[in-house]
């Protein structure tokens, strides 16, 4: 079975602290992504990757940054966190343009 | 821009139903479509994939399929069970060299009472 596996269920950081979630896949995908979940506004996605080191941005790509160094890890940085980033993270991977497969998700608090 | 919608929002039944719910896609062009079973705070579990190619997917009790030129897909859950309450979701990937960048509709809640 395919494992996507996200470092934290539960993370709280300051305003301006800089944070780091990272996710890694156990499939070889060469694809992966970042998306982030809020009530009313549903899935949106953030950045995701298609090789290592090759990132593209996705709809809402402002205030993140990414890192591929390896093809199993995919981190999302938040530079300055701020608390309109508090939110749910969830990290997906998938083979090509087949099934996508998600990770258990990160639920970020930022006061 | 694509744009994916689920109806209804919300699903209220009483368990053994049969039920169906319904997604719609703007955009045609698409090169699969996903559906998604959401438990609460949890990530996502994929249930059935339907290839632009398929009419149709089958996964125990559950058919989805695909109706591409009217931008349709439904999601079929036979003798419905306390169990399958959840957050479904429908989701497109696009065509061309999308990636498999996923477009995802808002989601239909669940409740199947005993």
């Amino acid at each position: 079975d395919v494992k996507v596996t996200q470092s934290s269920r539960y993370l709280v950081k300051r305003t301006g602290e800089k944070v780091f979630l990272e996710c890694v896949q156990d499939m070889d995908h060469e694809n992966m992504f970042w998306y982030r979940q809020d009530p009313g506004l549903g899935l949106r996605l953030i950045y995701f990757s298609y090789d290592v080191k090759m990132k593209e941005k996705g709809d809402i790509p402002e205030g993140y940054s990414v890192s591929r160094e390896k093809k199993e890890r995919f981190s999302l940085i938040l530079e300055s966190a701020s608390t309109n980033q508090t939110s749910m993270y969830l990290c997906a991977s998938s083979l090509y343009n087949y099934e996508q497969y998600f990770g258990p998700g990160t639920r970020l608090t930022v006061t | 821009k694509q744009e994916v919608t689920q109806i209804p929002a919300a699903l209220s039944v009483p368990e053994g139903e049969n039920l169906v719910l319904n997604c719609s896609f703007t955009d045609s062009a698409i090169y699969n479509l996903q559906w998604f079973r959401q438990d609460p705070g949890k990530g996502l579990t994929s249930l059935l994939l339907i290839q632009s190619s398929q009419r149709e997917q089958t996964s125990g009790r559950l058919n989805a399929s695909l109706d591409k030129s009217s931008g349709r897909s439904t999601l079929y859950i036979a003798a419905s069970q306390p169990g399958d309450s959840a957050t479904y979701l429908c989701a497109v990937t696009g065509g061309g060299t999308s990636y498999g960048k996923l477009t995802f509709g808002q989601g239909t809640i669940l409740t199947v009472h005993p």
